[in-house]
């Protein structure tokens, strides 16, 4: 599965559109990107994922670039219940589903 | 409807001791997968059920951890000997089928402290 990269944190103030990048440069034909994010003591929840076309959900958007080297998550209304760590990962269909979690990026969203 | 669920929350054990881990997946789920966090750090995928078989352990750490999910729903991970260096939050997901697009979900995870 290919690498990502993502910044290890971010602030966002609240009510403003969170734009959360992620590198995938090695991502090949049949590999999906999927967002999760992961709140304080709480499991990882699921949020978008997205082939090659741009997403939305009652969540959040993600829009892939044309080359799918990177993607970028938006949360369009950032609340405070949105702190959390958001995890980029890129997972093909040649798997078993398994997700590998890189460090992923803490977005701290402020009052 | 019911989520993942896991028991226990909490486990504190010494070291050397044996531990067993619980995980209920949401109902009619038949892939089930245990992933390890430490602190700091992002899930570690350990072992993949598809239905009753382990399709998929390759991240089992070594011969002391085991899981079993022997009705293809309820499953068990099992910690031999236990060393402080096991200490980390072990979650559980599950999906509705395996591959690229089905979302997992996940438990609240069990926080093991091995002292």
């Amino acid at each position: 599965d290919a690498k990502t990269t993502q910044p290890p944190s971010m602030d966002c103030a609240e009510g403003r559109a969170a734009n959360l990048p992620c590198n995938h440069s090695t991502i090949s034909g049949n590999e999906y990107v999927y967002w999760y994010r992961q709140i304080h003591s709480q499991g990882p929840q699921y949020i978008i994922h997205g082939l090659k076309n741009n997403e939305t959900n009652e969540m959040a958007s993600l829009i892939i670039t044309e080359d799918r080297k990177s993607s970028t998550l938006i949360l369009p209304h950032a609340t405070l219940r949105d702190t959390a760590v958001y995890y980029c990962i890129v997972s093909g269909s040649g798997n078993t589903g398994k997700l590998i979690f890189g460090q992923g990026t803490t977005l701290q969203v402020k009052p | 409807g019911a989520g993942v669920s896991q028991t226990p929350s909490n486990k504190v054990t010494e070291k050397g001791k044996y531990v067993e881990l619980r995980c209920d997946p949401i109902s009619g789920h038949t892939a089930l997968y245990w992933y390890r966090q430490s602190l700091g750090q992002g899930p570690e995928f350990l072992i993949y059920f598809q239905g009753t078989g382990a399709a998929d352990d390759s991240g089992l750490p070594n011969d002391r951890f085991f899981a079993v999910r022997p009705e293809g729903s309820v499953s068990t991970l099992k910690i031999q000997r236990t060393e402080r260096g096991d200490s980390a939050v072990y979650l559980c997901a599950s999906s509705a089928g395996t591959g690229a697009v089905e979302t997992q979900y996940f438990g609240p995870g069990t926080r093991l402290l091995v002292l």
